[in-house]
């Protein structure tokens, strides 16, 4: 069964610094990779999604992420982090073997960013 | 642009209560899912339905809750009797079809108390 692990619940990070969001998945076939945005008080709302093609995907707000099938990884990075990108992140996978696109979320990290 | 309605925003009732939760996806999405996000994780697939029926209900607690998709279009979520664990803020998305992006309403928040 597929599962996604995100190592950290809280991340702190200074405005204009960079940061990283780690997410790990586990699933034994080849996968669809999404990381989504949850605002304070807003529904989910997508960042970027890997579905094939080039490993390093590029999504809004400046955010980017790389997927790697050896590792299985798929990282969230933002060289300059902004106020506004304060918020909970989340790591989904759904894999290919079900005809239908069931996905799992991972538990989330909460990135506060301080000015 | 077309958005995901969801109500009631907010709701509060006493455990053994019926409570029911409605969603209106974006026309045109076929697919349509129920999501359970208690504080501090991730939300948990309750239901998806393709048009009008069910494709994964697994997570789904068949004995106090029950969905329903009529004429695939809006969709209803009840919960009988509600518990105390019942308590979080339940989601729904719809999306264009399968392996796609998924776009969420803004939820109600269920205090059982």
């Amino acid at each position: 069964a597929q599962s996604v692990t995100q190592l950290d619940s809280q991340v702190p990070v200074f405005e204009e610094a960079p940061v990283e969001l780690r997410c790990n998945y586990s699933s034994s076939v080849s996968v669809y990779l999404f990381w989504y945005v949850q605002y304070p008080n807003q529904g989910l709302q997508l960042l970027l999604k890997y579905l094939s093609g080039s490993t390093l995907v590029k999504g809004i707000n400046g955010f980017e992420a790389e997927f790697n099938k050896s590792q299985t990884s798929f990282h969230l990075r933002k060289p300059s982090v902004h106020i506004s990108d304060t918020a909970e992140y989340f790591c989904a996978v759904s894999d290919r073997e079900t005809s239908y696109d069931k996905v799992i979320f991972g538990p989330g990290t909460s990135l506060s960013v301080i000015p | 642009e077309a958005e995901v309605a969801q109500s009631p925003r907010y709701k509060i009732t006493e455990k053994s209560q019926a409570v029911a939760f409605w969603c209106d996806p974006i026309s045109g999405h076929a697919t349509l899912y129920w999501y359970r996000q208690i504080l501090g994780q991730g939300p948990e697939l309750l239901v998806q339905f393709q048009d009008e029926s069910v494709v994964d209900d697994s997570q789904l607690p068949k004995d106090r809750f029950s969905a329903e998709r009529l004429k695939g279009v809006d969709s209803t979520l009840k919960i009988q009797p509600a518990e105390l664990g019942d308590s979080a803020m339940y989601l729904c998305a719809s999306s264009p079809g399968t392996v796609d992006t998924q776009y969420f309403g803004p939820g109600t928040r269920l205090t059982v108390l």
